[in-house]
């Protein structure tokens, strides 16, 4: 298995513009989650996904942050606009339900620029 | 809300020798789990390993234990014969599992250096 799927791996951009952000959870894995690191903060869960649907956003930061999962296969992270705090690294994790470990499974992070 | 704390910004450890790093935390909770992931220069989550809450025994990996005690909510990570491919970031985490909602809490990172 490939693990989970992050891209693009870096992104540079100028403040005001739109950023997508993609990952591919690993396949047959039931949730997906969206970390946030940073370096005053941490890592912060910013929303988690159980089969496709959103089951808690508390973490997305305001209104600029969505995410979505249109299948099991694909999900999204959009800023819009980005602004310069939004710089961080970004992480994709998957999880199987299956498992009796509860391990998430963590994608090799976005590092996001915002200049 | 649960809260993860981990004391020890930095860390060093002469290679071969043994390190342990702290980790506490905060929680009503009496079934959840615990891990240790270590995120070298690569950026990349790696679980090191895992114990669960209801069970006494510690949890050990190779080089890698934990010493966890639930009464004073403490969850050390001991690295033996340490190697200068495990310096790196590393990170304490609590999870409260209902099921399918599993949030990670993690603590803010310990940073290990491996000396010669």
């Amino acid at each position: 298995d490939a693990g989970v799927i992050q891209s693009p791996r870096h992104e540079v951009t100028e403040m005001g513009q739109e950023v997508t952000l993609r990952c591919k959870p690993i396949s047959g894995h039931n949730s997906l989650f969206w970390y946030r690191q940073t370096m005053m903060r941490g890592l912060e869960l910013l929303i988690y996904f159980n089969n496709n649907v959103p089951i808690d956003d508390s973490g997305m930061p305001e209104d600029r942050f969505s995410a979505k999962m249109p299948n099991a296969s694909f999900s999204t992270l959009k800023i819009q606009p980005s602004e310069p705090r939004d710089s961080a690294v970004y992480f994709c994790a998957s999880r199987a339900w299956t498992s009796s470990h509860n391990e998430q499974f963590f994608g090799p992070g976005t590092r996001l620029t915002v200049l | 809300a649960q809260t993860v704390t981990q004391s020890q910004p930095e860390m060093s450890v002469q290679e071969a020798e043994t390190v342990t790093l702290s980790c506490t935390y905060d929680t009503s909770e009496s079934d959840y789990y615990l891990f240790w992931y270590k995120q070298p220069p690569s950026r990349q989550m790696i679980l090191v390993i895992r114990q669960e809450a209801y069970k006494q025994q510690n949890a050990t990996e190779n080089r890698f234990s934990v010493n966890f005690q639930k009464a004073a909510k403490s969850f050390s990570l001991k690295i033996s014969d340490s190697q200068l491919g495990d310096a790196a970031m590393y990170f304490c985490a609590f999870l409260r599992d209902t099921g399918t909602a599993s949030k990670l809490t993690f603590g803010t990172g310990t940073r290990l250096q491996v000396t010669l």
